[in-house]
């Protein structure tokens, strides 16, 4: 089955402790992305990956970092987490080219930095 | 700023309508555009996508509409039941980059 797993579902932390969520996508997908998503402000890009070892800014990337050594996988790192970073962050993934371009999400990763 | 944008925030029909979602972009260099449904607390899921060369697709009680000209897309859904409720969001993904720009959803209700 194709899809996009995120781990954890859910994650509690304290301020300044360092954390890792991971996403893994099975398509061999070039792209992928992540997203975090806040009442009232809806879904932003905080960055994305063309394909291995080449990844970018997207329109929210204070706080966070990237890294894409494998294809499959694109972790998001928040080296020292805020109480500002407490979102709902969904990784996406999808081909670059082709007829069919659809983008495939995550479940969600709901973080609260207390 | 490519903005997407969706009308109305919320809906509440009762069972059986059939009913229009709307979502307006304001770049029409889009290079396809999705529909997905979220429910409270939950992922996206993709209900439909549209390549830019294309007018409409379908899916099951479904159907989206694309008009790049006007700006506009609508999800019609038939005949809608209590399941379909959730939060419905459109996606534009624009030739310049990779990115979707997503509307702010529609809250959709649909009471027994």
């Amino acid at each position: 089955e194709a899809q996009v797993t995120q781990n954890p579902r859910y994650l509690i932390t304290v301020t300044g402790k360092k954390l890792t969520v991971t996403c893994s996508q099975n398509m061999n997908h070039e792209y992928m992305s992540w997203y975090r998503q806040d009442p009232g402000l809806g879904l932003r890009q905080i960055y994305y990956s063309m394909n291995v070892e080449v990844t970018d800014k997207g329109d929210v990337p204070e706080g966070y970092k990237v890294s894409r050594k494998e294809k499959r996988n694109f972790p998001l790192i928040l080296e020292s987490p805020s109480p500002n970073q407490t979102s709902l962050y969904f990784c996406a993934s999808n081909p670059l080219t082709g007829l069919n371009t659809e983008a495939f999400f995550g479940q969600g990763t709901r973080l609260t930095v207390v | 700023k490519q903005e997407v944008t969706q009308i109305p925030a919320a809906l509440s029909v009762p069972e059986g309508e059939n009913l229009v979602l709307n979502c307006s972009f304001t770049d029409s260099a889009i290079y396809n555009l999705q529909w997905f449904r979220q429910d409270p607390g939950k992922g996206l899921t993709s209900l439909l996508l549209i390549q830019s060369s294309q007018r409409e697709q379908t899916s099951g009680r479904l159907n989206a509409s694309l008009d790049k000209s006007s700006g506009r897309s609508t999800l019609y859904i038939a005949a809608s039941q209590p399941g379909d409720s959730a939060t419905y969001l459109c996606a534009v993904r624009y030739n310049a980059g990779n990115m979707l720009t997503f509307g702010g959803g529609t809250r959709l209700m649909v009471k027994p």
